[in-house]
Parts: structure tokens; sequence; C-alpha cells
């Protein structure tokens, strides 16, 4: 099983620029999830999902887009990148919700110009 | 909601002696706390978590104590080895009533050797 990937890795991006932060999974889990991680302050929330079709805003939702139309992916859309999005992405998923291990994606490091 | 307290944000141990972190939480429901361990450069792994039905859980080096009076859960790391050092992070969740982890801001700890 390759577990949780993510891509790309690293991006940059000019202000205003749209982009999709792509995330799979191949251990047939529900519940997915996407937060941000900046120095300092944990990782925050932004949306999350718990099956295909089913989605709901977590922490810090504004600025991006979610969509889940099958149970492995779970891609995560920037309308329009600003500065203040410039952080470090980790994609998650997990069997059983939020009782049970999150698996993590290696991330994505993204900056905004 | 809920909102989770990390201390210290940093602490540097000797090598073999413990390490403790604490973490608060101000939601009386909430029932799942776990930890995570967060290497530079990596991704965020489970290490230990406890249920609210349990005061204390320990895996070999590792222990997690609550007291659900005081609404807080601590780390203990014993005789702790270079390999120790990394970011942890504690989480709380309100398990059955929504899918939200939420996150303290993490602890940086240094194993002086």
């Amino acid at each position: 099983n390759a577990g949780v990937t993510q891509t790309p890795k690293f991006q940059v991006l000019k202000t205003g620029q749209s982009m999709t932060l792509q995330c799979a999974q191949d251990m047939n889990h529900e519940y997915m999830s996407w937060y941000r991680q900046d120095p300092g302050m944990g990782l925050r929330l932004i949306h999350y999902s718990v099956g295909a079709g089913i989605t709901d805003q977590g922490e810090v939702p504004n600025g991006y887009n979610v969509s889940r139309s099958t149970t492995e992916d779970f891609p995560l859309r920037l309308l329009s990148a600003a500065p203040s999005q410039t952080s470090v992405y980790f994609c998650a998923s997990s069997y059983a919700g939020t009782r049970d291990t999150q698996y993590f994606g290696p991330g994505t490091r993204l900056t905004v110009l | 909601g809920e909102n989770v307290e990390q201390h210290p944000s940093t602490l540097s141990v000797q090598e073999g002696d413990s390490a403790v972190i604490k973490c608060t939480y101000s939601d009386s429901a909430s029932n799942y706390f776990p930890w995570y361990k967060q290497e530079l450069g990596k991704r965020p792994q489970l290490i230990i978590d406890i249920r609210s039905n349990v005061g204390e859980k320990k895996d070999q080096r590792i222990a997690v104590t609550l007291n659900k009076t005081a609404k807080h859960f601590s780390l203990h790391i014993t005789e702790t080895q270079p390999e120790d050092s990394a970011v942890y992070f504690c989480a709380a969740s309100i398990v059955d009533s929504n899918y939200q982890l939420i996150w303290g801001a993490g602890t940086k700890l240094i194993i002086k050797p």
C-alpha cells in the first residue's frame, strides 16, 4: 500500500492564481481531512469528509474548496491564492473518523508571492 | 468550541532524563486524546492515544495520563534518547459528536547529548 500520497511536494504561486492540491489514499478510509501547518500554530483543520459525496468545513475553510467524488481522492482547491495561504498542507485519512489513527500524507509546501 | 493548550512550547532535556509535556482542553465532552510526533521535515505520526474511560496508558518508554476533572492530559517520555528529538502535538476530539480533532500548538523536544 502507498498509504496517503500528496502532489505536488512543492509549489510556488503568484497572488490571485488558483491551483489544486491532490490527495489520494489506498486504504479504503472513509474519513479524509486537510490541514495547514504554520509555525507555532500546530495543525488547523481546513475541510474534512466522512465519505464520498460528503464534505464539511473545519476551523479555517475560507479561500479553499474541496470535493469527494470517490473514496480514494480528496483534492483541495485554492480559489485565488493569497500570501496568507503560504503554509505546509497535510492531507490525512483514517478508518474511523477522529477516534482512530490519522495517517498523514508527506505534505505540500506552498509559497504564495 | 474545543480549545487545546499545550505547554511548554520548547523543552530541552539531558539524554537519559525524563520529559513531560502537558495539554489542557476546554470541552468536558472531549473523550479521545492522541499524541503525534513530527520529526523535522516529516509528517506527523501517532505515538500513543488515550480515551476518557482510561486514566493512564503506557507503551514502552512512553506514557499518557488523563485527568478528566482538571481537563488535562500529559505525555511522559522516560530514558530519553536522541531519536526522541522532534515536535510533539496533542489533540482532543469529541468522538461520535463531530469529526474534528483540535490540536495543540506543539512542543519542540530537544535531547541534549
